[in-house]
């Protein structure tokens, strides 16, 4: 059973930007649809974008579009997030997680990473 | 964008049955998939395709989907089952495309 296992925690400041990893025990990242879910504290989860087959190019999330950027590194195997202009409102836990037909069509996430929050704070 | 609409909570006994609602317009016609998340936990996919269970998921757990309402049941509810549920669709004309609903929290007695 694959699993993703995420970056650390992060601390940062508003205005700056996070890049958040995403790394696959086996199998071939580029071979998963991988998308990035988000859950502000007490919140429900939203999605924010993923790099998904039948679109050929990354998809985003209208709200987040300007500020995400999802890229994967086929030589290691990791998925990344990079959230620019963080806000406080930013602060969150982002998961990675595969689609299980790998997107195509789009389905259902059946494995998660373990999350990683990110704190935007002066 | 495509609505999904939950109940904020359900409250049920243990050994009873739990059920929880998902709405959205003709919500029939699409596959549902159900998630339980546990306090400092990812989500886990429970049901996928409106009433399948992935490997290692409890018989106790089933779904259903038709006209406007989509339903995960538990049956025998334990202690265990104490969770947030999200449902979750794919619709291509709404943004974001992966919808989740608002989630319900069961709570056992």
């Amino acid at each position: 059973q694959v699993q993703l296992v995420q970056s650390g925690a992060e601390v940062k400041k508003p205005g700056s930007s996070v890049k958040v990893s995403c790394k696959a025990s086996r199998g071939t990242i580029n071979n998963y649809a991988i998308s990035w879910v988000r859950q502000a504290p007490g919140q429900g989860l939203e999605w924010m974008g993923g790099i998904i087959p039948i679109f050929g190019t990354p998809k985003y999330a209208q709200k987040f579009q300007g500020r995400v950027t999802l890229t994967a590194d086929k030589s290691t195997n990791t998925a990344y997030m990079e959230l620019t202009s963080l806000r406080s409102d930013d602060t969150a836990i982002y998961y990675c997680a595969r689609d299980r037909y790998g997107g195509n069509p789009p389905n259902a996430f059946d494995i998660w990473g373990q999350g990683t929050m990110v704190n935007v704070s002066s | 964008s495509y609505v999904l609409t939950q109940p904020p909570s359900v409250s049920v006994a243990p050994r009873q049955t739990a059920r929880i609602t998902c709405g959205g317009n003709n919500i029939g016609s699409k596959s549902v998939h159900w998630y339980q998340q546990k306090p400092g936990q990812a989500p886990v996919l429970v049901v996928y395709d409106n009433s399948d269970r992935p490997s290692g998921i409890p018989e106790r757990f089933s779904g259903s989907n038709s006209g406007n309402t989509a339903t995960l049941t538990i049956s025998r509810v334990e202690a265990g089952d104490e969770a947030d549920y999200y449902c979750q669709v794919w619709d291509t004309t709404s943004d974001p495309p992966y919808v989740f609903g608002a989630g319900t929290t069961v709570t056992v007695l």
